[in-house]
């Protein structure tokens, strides 16, 4: 069965710094991954996806994702953090046979002023 | 075009009661979803519907029921409720023609058990 595991619980950046939140995945043929956001008592965000082709993966409220296999990892990555980013953020992946997904345990980020 | 709505947005039951969490989508997805969620624990799969007329269970699918009740509804019902059932629950569609596993999910439903 496919899983997604991310390391990080919780994350605290200071406004302007990058930002790397990690996603290991293991899964036999390439898989497709994704990036969600979900901003406190809200629902989920798709921030971006991947499917196959171009490695780094470019979303929305620049974020940006790069998939390496040799590494069974696909992270998220943004070069200036703003306040607005902090969240929950959930790597996913299909699950098996039923075209849901499946979710790491999330990275809560927070940002410091 | 509202997406996908839940209702209620918060609720609170005692042990044994039942309720039913209801769920709308108005993009014309085939295929519906309810996940909970629970901390340190990610998103859990409760029950889809691939189709009007079909529903399968998911990862965690005991002490609750489904119906799809047309293309656009899909609704959760706990029949005899559980403090291990508190959690927040969401709902969310999927065109599984048009993009395989790329979901949409409303807002949440936060229900409290006691």
């Amino acid at each position: 069965a496919q899983s997604v595991t991310q390391p990080d619980i919780h994350i605290t950046v200071s406004e302007g710094a990058s930002l790397e939140l990690r996603c290991n995945y293991s899964y036999g043929a390439t898989p497709y991954l994704f990036w969600y956001v979900q901003s406190p008592g809200q629902g989920l965000q798709l921030l971006l996806k991947y499917f196959s082709g171009d490695t780094l993966v470019q979303g929305i409220k620049g974020f940006e994702a790069e998939f390496k296999r040799s590494q069974s990892s696909f992270n998220l990555r943004k070069p200036s953090v703003h306040w607005s980013d902090a969240a929950e953020y959930f790597c996913a992946a299909p699950g098996t046979g039923r075209r849901a997904l499946t979710f790491g345990s999330g990275t809560r980020l927070q940002v410091q002023p | 075009n509202a997406g996908v709505t839940q209702t209620p947005k918060f609720q609170v039951l005692k042990t044994g009661q039942s309720m039913t969490l209801q769920c709308a989508q108005d993009m014309n997805h085939n295929s519906m979803y309810w996940y909970r969620q629970d901390p340190g624990m990610g998103l859990r799969l409760i029950y889809y519907s691939a189709s009007e007329g079909t529903t399968d269970k998911g990862e965690v699918p005991n002490g609750y029921n489904v119906s799809r009740l047309n293309k656009r509804e899909f609704s959760l019902r706990l029949e005899s409720a559980a403090p291990s059932q508190t959690s927040v629950y969401f709902c969310a569609s999927s065109e599984v023609r048009a993009d395989p596993y790329e979901q949409y999910f409303g807002p949440g439903t936060r229900l409290t058990v006691t």
